[in-house]
């Protein structure tokens, strides 16, 4: 079945410091691959979306590329700030299905 | 703006009460919506989905008597906990999609069920 597996967490950082965090995935077909932000006690939000090999997704500095080759969708940021902190979730949906499969998450804590 | 509306957003209720939580799109009609629930620091599992008119597709695993859906109307979709146990306590999130092309999934900001 489909599945998704992220760097396991939490991962602190100061501000403005670079952030990777990993994620690949396993995939009978051609998947979409998301990331979604949750911030405290709130439902999650798409941070942004690939929906084909080689795309780039992107939204407020962040940015992941749909790497077919490696099955990963790693999400980066150059420059983190504060405000930034929250839990991260990388996710996949077949084509047309719309179901998502989420990974783990990752909480990530930017310090000042 | 939010576009999925989910209430309430926390519950406290007793052991062997059931409860019921609501989900509404706004401004858009959903034929199909998702329930999740996330126990403390994991991810998101789904449980079922729902379908506008027809019975709910549960997940492996998913007690079909236990949670209740029902999504009598296309921007509506209930999630009853059916005599809740402590160990029902969690994070439960909905969400749809606006049936245009590729539109990606929008969540609801999830309820805090808490049984005690």
């Amino acid at each position: 079945g489909n599945s998704v597996t992220q760097m396991e967490g939490p991962v602190t950082l100061s501000e403005e410091a670079f952030l990777t965090i990993n994620c690949t995935y396993t995939a009978t077909g051609y998947p979409s691959l998301f990331w979604y932000v949750q911030y405290p006690g709130e439902g999650l939000q798409l941070l942004l979306k690939a929906t084909k090999a080689d795309d780039k997704g992107s939204n407020k500095g962040f940015e992941a590329t749909y790497r077919k080759e490696t099955t990963s969708f790693h999400l980066e940021k150059g420059s983190v700030q504060v405000s930034d902190s929250a839990v991260y979730f990388c996710a996949l949906s077949e084509q047309r299905a719309q179901k998502l499969v989420f990974g783990q998450g990752t909480r990530l804590t930017i310090n000042p | 703006g939010a576009v999925v509306s989910q209430h309430p957003s926390r519950v406290i209720c007793k052991s062997g009460t059931s409860v019921k939580i609501e989900c509404r799109s706004l401004d858009f009609q959903a034929t199909t919506m998702f329930w999740y629930r996330q126990f403390p620091k994991q991810s998101l599992m789904l449980m079922a989905t729902s379908n506008e008119g027809s019975k709910a597709t549960y997940e492996q695993g998913v007690e079909k008597d236990k949670f209740l859906i029902n999504h009598a109307s296309l921007t509506l979709s209930t999630l009853t906990v059916t005599s809740a146990h402590p160990e029902d306590s969690s994070f439960y999130i909905c969400s749809a999609s606006i049936p245009k092309g590729n539109s990606p999934l929008h969540f609801g900001n999830g309820t805090r069920l808490t049984v005690t």
